[in-house]
């Protein structure tokens, strides 16, 4: 069976400022994962996803996220947040199943401090 | 178009109406599903519909039934609810043309939904 944890509930960063949110996975097979941000009161938004390839992956909004394989790992990192940045942001592992069913992580919230 | 549409954005209802929530996406996607959401927690999946079947049911209490008119649309028809039942509806659809991992998912901005 798949998991992801992310071990922060919570990261306050000032603006523009880096910052790293955390994510690990267990998996018996192969996986694929999935960065996902939630804006106050709106849906989930994918912000990039790891398939197979490149294990550096870049995605929207200046966000990029890197596959670790020996650390079953997949950290989301930007090295200037915006205050637009404050959100939730979920990390999604799928793995080679027969079917698309993503486990979601309980949820990072981003505070960007002005 | 990437965009999954759903209405209404809010929706208060007593235990004893009836309600439906409406989803609709126009991106050619053949899978659609409902995931329900509570405050603080992340997206539970209720349902999956692959090719406007019903592929997947979590479980789901009865008093949620879920429909798939046609490739396009998909509703969730809410009967005798709970207090317990109030949380953000999220859909979803994704290309579902072999349905495997790979079939990226993409969310609507939800129907919150509060039960009296």
């Amino acid at each position: 069976a798949q998991s992801v944890t992310q071990l922060d509930s919570q990261v306050p960063v000032f603006e523009e400022a880096p910052v790293e949110l955390r994510c690990n996975y267990s998996s018996s097979v192969s996986v694929y994962l999935f960065w996902y941000v939630q804006y106050p009161n709106q849906g989930l938004q994918l912000l990039l996803k790891y398939l197979s390839g490149s294990t550096l992956v870049k995605g929207i909004n200046g966000f990029e996220a890197e596959f670790n394989k020996s650390q079953t790992s997949f950290h989301l990192r930007k090295p200037s947040v915006h205050i637009s940045d404050t959100a939730e942001y979920f990390c999604a592992v799928s793995d080679s199943g027969g079917y698309q069913k993503v486990t979601f992580g309980t949820g990072t919230k981003l505070q960007v401090i002005p | 178009d990437t965009e999954v549409t759903q209405t209404p954005k809010h929706l208060v209802m007593g235990m004893t109406n009836k309600k439906s929530l409406k989803c609709e996406q126009h991106m050619g996607h053949r899978a659609m599903y409902w995931y329900k959401q509570k405050a603080k927690k992340p997206p539970e999946l209720m349902f999956v519909y692959s090719y406007e079947k019903l592929s997947i049911n979590e479980s789901v209490p009865s008093r949620f039934s879920p429909e798939c008119p046609n490739s396009s649309l998909l509703n969730l028809h809410l009967h005798a609810l709970q207090p317990e039942d109030s949380a953000l509806y999220l859909c979803a659809s994704s290309q579902g043309r072999s349905l495997g991992p790979t079939d990226t998912q993409y969310f609507g901005p939800g129907t919150r939904l509060t039960v009296l």
